[in-house]
């Protein structure tokens, strides 16, 4: 089946470090992957759809030079948090679009846990 | 603005009975429903989905059910395992295939 890999799986760093999150399709080309934020015990909130050679579209309320995603290719996009702040902290977790369009639209990623100290 | 509602936020469901999750929508844009299941700290696991062209869909234990009229969808589980203890997500689909989640229902499924 569709798996899609996340890295890192946790991050811990001081206030002021920019962060990379990868996100891989590892048998699947994916033209358009999915960048979520979850707060503790809250929904899942969709930040920014990437697309494979062209700029993100960034979700109403979410700061594109804060939250900078990059697609170069059809099997990876980056989410860089940069200069990170507590307020960063969060569950981060991509998905990509599933290419045959089957039951599931999108194939999740294992999230990433940043923690901004 | 919460265009997926899951007014439920805990569930607790002996072993063997039914478990009904509920979720409920806004926008008739929404052409495609699915359930994920969520552990703390893992992204969310697909369970099952419904077109809006239909009204049920069963997969197993689980089944779901449309009401398009009422802007209602719910998630039968049966019989309801402890291995089940999650929280579960409606989420809704509209154009782009993006996704809509719900606030989520935790479910504790006792032995």
């Amino acid at each position: 089946g569709a798996v899609v890999s996340q890295h890192p799986s946790r991050v811990i760093c001081k206030s002021g470090t920019s962060v990379k999150i990868e996100c891989r399709s590892l048998d699947f080309q994916a033209t358009t992957m999915f960048w979520y934020r979850q707060f503790p015990k809250k929904s899942l909130m969709l930040m920014a759809t990437s697309n494979e050679g062209s700029k993100a579209t960034y979700e109403q309320g979410v700061e594109k030079d804060k939250f900078l995603i990059n697609h170069a290719s059809l099997t990876l996009s980056t989410l860089t948090v940069t200069s990170a702040h507590p307020e960063d902290s969060s569950f981060y977790i991509c998905s990509a679009r599933d290419p045959v369009g089957g039951a599931q639209p999108q194939h999740f990623g294992d999230g990433t846990r940043l923690s901004i100290l | 603005d919460q265009q997926v509602k899951q007014n439920s936020p805990s569930l607790s469901v002996q072993e063997g009975r039914i478990s009904i999750l509920n979720c409920d929508y806004t926008n008739s844009m929404f052409d495609y429903f699915l359930w994920y299941k969520k552990y703390p700290a893992e992204g969310p696991t697909f369970l099952i989905s419904i077109s809006s062209i239909k009204d049920k869909n069963e997969d197993g234990r689980f089944t779901v059910f449309l009401n398009k009229s009422a802007k209602h969808l719910s998630l039968h589980i049966v019989p309801s395992q402890p291995g089940d203890s999650a929280v579960y997500f409606c989420a809704a689909k509209s154009s782009g295939d993006k996704l809509t989640f719900g606030t989520g229902t935790r479910l504790a499924v006792r032995p």
